[in-house]
């Protein structure tokens, strides 16, 4: 599986934008990137994905860079429910027998002060 | 309506003994997953059924099966539980064949093993 580099923690106070940067210099063209996030004492849910495109949906943004090598997903207002670990994940389009798993790394924890 | 559930939501119990966790969806997928998270945070895929069938088994001790009676659910059946499993686990859904392919996941079963 390609691997992704995320910085372990971030700050933001709250209503403020928030950019959590993520790696994943050895993407292959079949890879999507997606992003979950795992709010304290509940399990992980899906924030948002994309290929090549930046993408928009109600939680958030994914910008994508050119070559793909890196990826931002952007919260435009924090909120203090927004404090959780976020998740940078590639998975490839290639599915094998029907399911995929992810792949979890460290992710970021985004604290939101208020 | 709670869209993948996972009882109970605790767990404790002795070294030696044999306990089962159970998981329903109610989204119509066709691919469940157990996923542990163990005292360091990190999120690791177990088992993954498709249809009814093991897709994805990942070195997982025997003690630990997985059983699908249906495509709604999947449960875990651990013996002779050892320290070590002391984590929380995590059900998941997801359909197969469609591009996203977003898994959906349960709020975690806390295991303690005395």
């Amino acid at each position: 599986d390609a691997k992704t580099t995320q910085p372990n923690s971030m700050e933001s106070n709250e209503e403020e934008p928030v950019h959590l940067p993520c790696n994943h210099s050895t993407i292959s063209g079949t890879d999507y990137i997606h992003w979950y996030r795992q709010l304290p004492s509940q399990g992980p849910e899906y924030v948002i994905h994309g290929l090549t495109s930046n993408v928009n949906n109600r939680m958030a943004s994914l910008a994508i860079a050119e070559d793909r090598k890196s990826s931002t997903l952007i919260l435009h207002r924090a909120t203090l429910r927004d404090a959780a670990v976020y998740y940078c994940i590639l998975r490839d389009l290639v599915t094998q027998g029907g399911s995929e798993k992810l792949v979890f790394g460290k992710g970021t924890k985004l604290t939101v002060n208020p | 309506d709670t869209a993948v559930s996972q009882t109970p939501k605790y767990l404790v119990t002795q070294m030696g003994n044999d306990k089962s966790i159970k998981c329903e969806q109610n989204l119509g997928h066709d691919t469940m997953y157990w996923y542990k998270q163990d005292s360091k945070k990190f999120l690791k895929i177990m088992f993954s059924y498709n249809n009814k069938e093991l897709i994805i088994n990942e070195t997982v001790p025997n003690r630990f099966s997985p059983k699908s009676p249906d495509k709604a659910h999947l449960n875990l059946h651990i013996n002779s539980l050892e320290l070590g499993d002391s984590a929380v686990y995590f059900c998941a859904s997801s359909q197969s064949g469609v591009a996203k392919n977003i898994q959906y996941f349960g709020a975690g079963t806390r295991l303690s093993v005395l």
